[in-house]
């Protein structure tokens, strides 16, 4: 079945760090989008991307999006204890309708 | 508003005990999801209504009920869980779109524990 793979499954940065999160689909996606879960919190909607190559900044956050539409990446520059959290890619599943969630990055952040 | 609120918080039952997750979201989305999240992993989608329709069941025992009341309301009635059901049930809500995938809000959740 389709998938969406997401690498690594734990980052643990000293404050001021930059990381990077990489999320790559077994299939070519329509679009993907990107949630940040903190600590006991729920997952919160950050961006959506639609366009091959396109690439979106949050202040110190970068998304991207590949060419190719089956890849895209998360990356934070200058980490900030408020950064810690769980980031999920998603990707819109074959069948429309429902997202299919990579397995997620854990970031720590030590101050 | 861009809230979507869950009760309860937490939820404690027995095996053989019936109760209701409830979820509510007023920003007038017409699709509304349940998910099961546990620890260290993603959302797990167990239902999707569209228009307050069952669109997707994602194979989920009978023991989940899913109902969609009215356009703002979703609720989840459990009955005769397993241990390995204990999650955080998680409520969502997106506009729906011909050809777009639009974004989810999230409730804050219930964490389910069956004893």
């Amino acid at each position: 079945g389709q998938q969406v793979m997401q690498i690594p499954q734990y980052q643990h940065v000293q404050e001021g760090e930059d990381f990077t999160t990489y999320c790559n689909s077994s299939t070519t996606l329509s679009n993907i989008q990107w949630y940040k879960q903190r600590p006991g919190g729920h997952p919160v909607f950050l961006i959506q991307l639609v366009k091959s190559g396109e690439v979106k900044k949050q202040k110190r956050l970068t998304f991207q999006f590949g060419e190719a539409k089956k890849n895209s990446s998360l990356h934070i520059t200058a980490t900030q204890t408020t950064d810690v959290g769980t980031y999920f890619c998603a990707g819109e599943g074959n069948q429309g309708g429902k997202l299919i969630f990579g397995q997620g990055t854990e970031l720590s952040v030590k101050p | 508003d861009t809230e979507v609120t869950q009760t309860p918080k937490h939820l404690v039952m027995g095996m053989t005990n019936k109760k209701s997750l409830k979820c509510e979201q007023h920003m007038g989305h017409r699709a509304m999801y349940w998910y099961k999240q546990k620890a260290k992993k993603p959302p797990e989608l167990m239902f999707v209504y569209s228009y307050e329709k069952l669109s997707i069941n994602e194979s989920v025992p009978s023991r989940f009920s899913p109902e969609c009341p009215n356009s703002s309301l979703l609720n989840l009635h459990l009955h005769a869980l397993q241990p390995e059901d204990s999650a955080l049930y998680l409520c969502a809500s997106s506009q729906v779109g011909t050809g777009f995938f639009y974004e989810q809000y999230f409730g804050p959740g219930t964490r389910l524990t069956v004893t």
